[in-house]
């Protein structure tokens, strides 16, 4: 079954204390990548990596920081987290088959920072 | 830029039909529409590669004018399932760029 797993699902931290959220995909998929969703704001690109050992900066990629070492994980790291990075996070897997495009979303980590 | 989504929300009956429309001040060369049901993940739809290209998803079909710089999603006779929030996303390279959203209720 296709799956992109992320943990943890939900995580209550404090300013400055890093953290890492993983995100892990079982399709052999080459791009991932990392978006954040506020309320108004929608869906935003934070960082997104077209294969092992390459990625890019998105839309929102202040204070945020991605590493790609296997094609399966794309964690992403928050070195030094603040309120304002307080929101939904949702990773994602693509790939293109022939004519067909697969994408498929983790489930989402609710990240609270005080 | 964010593709511009309209309109914001939208209510329908099971069995009505509805537009969404999603357009770009950029050039728009692939289009991709998804549905995020409320505290899930969003759903990947479909995806518009050239102009004038129509695809289908259930009774959910799109269609993408380059010239335009727009793209359409259709909900044909509506169902319960159908509720949720439906976004375009537009690509530029490689990033993807997401509009605000549409909402959609459907109501028996």
């Amino acid at each position: 079954e296709a799956q992109v797993t992320q943990n943890p699902r939900y995580l209550i931290t404090v300013t400055g204390k890093k953290l890492t959220v993983t995100c892990s995909q079982n399709m052999n998929h080459e791009y991932m990548s990392w978006y954040r969703q506020d309320p108004g704001l929608g869906l935003r690109q934070i960082y997104y990596s077209m294969n092992v050992e390459v990625t890019d900066k998105g839309d929102v990629p202040e204070g945020y920081k991605v590493s790609r070492k296997e094609k399966r994980n794309f964690p992403l790291i928050l070195e030094s987290p603040s309120p304002n990075q307080t929101s939904l996070y949702f990773c994602a897997s693509t790939t293109w088959t022939g004519n067909s495009y697969e994408q498929y979303f983790g489930p989402g980590t609710r990240l609270t920072v005080t | 830029q964010q593709p511009v989504q309209s309109p914001q929300a939208v209510i329908l009956r099971e069995g009505e039909d509805a537009v969404i429309n999603c357009s770009s001040s950029k050039a728009l060369y692939s289009v991709h529409w998804y549905r995020q049901k409320h505290g899930e993940a969003p759903v990947f739809l479909m995806i518009l590669l050239k102009g004038g290209e129509q695809k289908g998803h259930d009774k959910i079909s799109a269609s993408f004018n380059e010239k335009k710089q727009q793209s359409s999603l259709y909900l044909t006779a509506s169902q319960l399932s159908y509720s949720g929030t439906y976004f375009c996303g537009t690509e530029e390279g490689n990033k993807l760029t997401f509009g605000g959203g549409t909402r959609v209720l459907v109501k028996p």
